[in-house]
């Protein structure tokens, strides 16, 4: 079963920041949210992870809200080589009954366009 | 760092003969998963390893398709015998475990079987 939602696809523009949105209303208390890319071809990238925090690292910036039911993955300057299927993908610790496994969805496809 | 290898990049086959599928994954990495992804489907899980161990091997299509992993530096995936609907991208990831670490995936083994 599917655990977020995330639009089919989305367009953005070349240096502008792309935030790419994703619904995860039945999220319990103790999973994480995780984001990884494919660009065409290629294995999966993990880009970020967080659990309530708002977290940073040099690829993007992840926003939880409050209720921890939706994120946005914000891409501040987005380039053509940002081109790519995004997935938000919720986990939980291995510890409190949660899997190692990692589910993808269908992801979102993200246009960058010049 | 020479990440997740996977080897051959491509492999065609004809329907009937075996395949093997094999991978390296990133030294000191506990956890190897296999995916297989293809158009209709998606990014699927088939098995993941921890320690060597099979944990968990439900995605496991059918008595096709085995997976081995003798040492903690190498791991397999064989499909005996391969039919035309195997035809897809493998790819194999490995992890330190955790939630704090995401998964790191190889470049992916194109199967075409004719």
């Amino acid at each position: 079963d599917a655990k977020t939602t995330q639009p089919p696809s989305m367009d953005c523009a070349e240096g502008r920041a792309a935030n790419l949105p994703c619904n995860h209303s039945t999220i319990s208390g103790n999973e994480y949210v995780y984001w990884y890319r494919q660009i065409h071809s290629q294995g999966p990238q993990y880009i970020i992870h967080g659990l309530k925090n708002n977290e940073t690292n040099e690829m993007a910036s992840l926003i939880i809200t409050e209720d921890r039911k939706s994120s946005t993955l914000i891409l501040p300057h987005a380039t053509l080589r940002d081109t790519a299927v995004y997935y938000c993908i919720v986990r939980a610790l291995l510890t409190q009954g949660g899997s190692e496994k990692l589910v993808f969805g269908k992801g979102m496809k993200l246009t960058v366009n010049p | 760092d020479a990440g997740v290898i996977q080897s051959p990049r491509h492999e065609v086959t004809e329907m009937g003969q075996e395949v093997t599928l094999r991978c390296k994954p990133i030294s000191g990495h506990d956890y190897l998963f296999w995916y297989r992804q293809t158009m209709m489907r998606g990014l699927e899980l088939l098995i993941y390893f921890n320690n060597n161990v099979p944990i968990d091997d439900s995605g496991m299509p059918e008595d096709r398709f085995s997976a081995k992993m003798p040492n903690a530096s190498f791991s397999t995936l064989k499909i005996q015998p391969s039919e035309p609907r195997d035809s897809a991208v493998y790819f194999c990831a490995s992890s330190r475990g955790g939630l704090d670490y995401g998964y790191t995936f190889g470049s992916g083994t194109r199967l075409t079987v004719v």
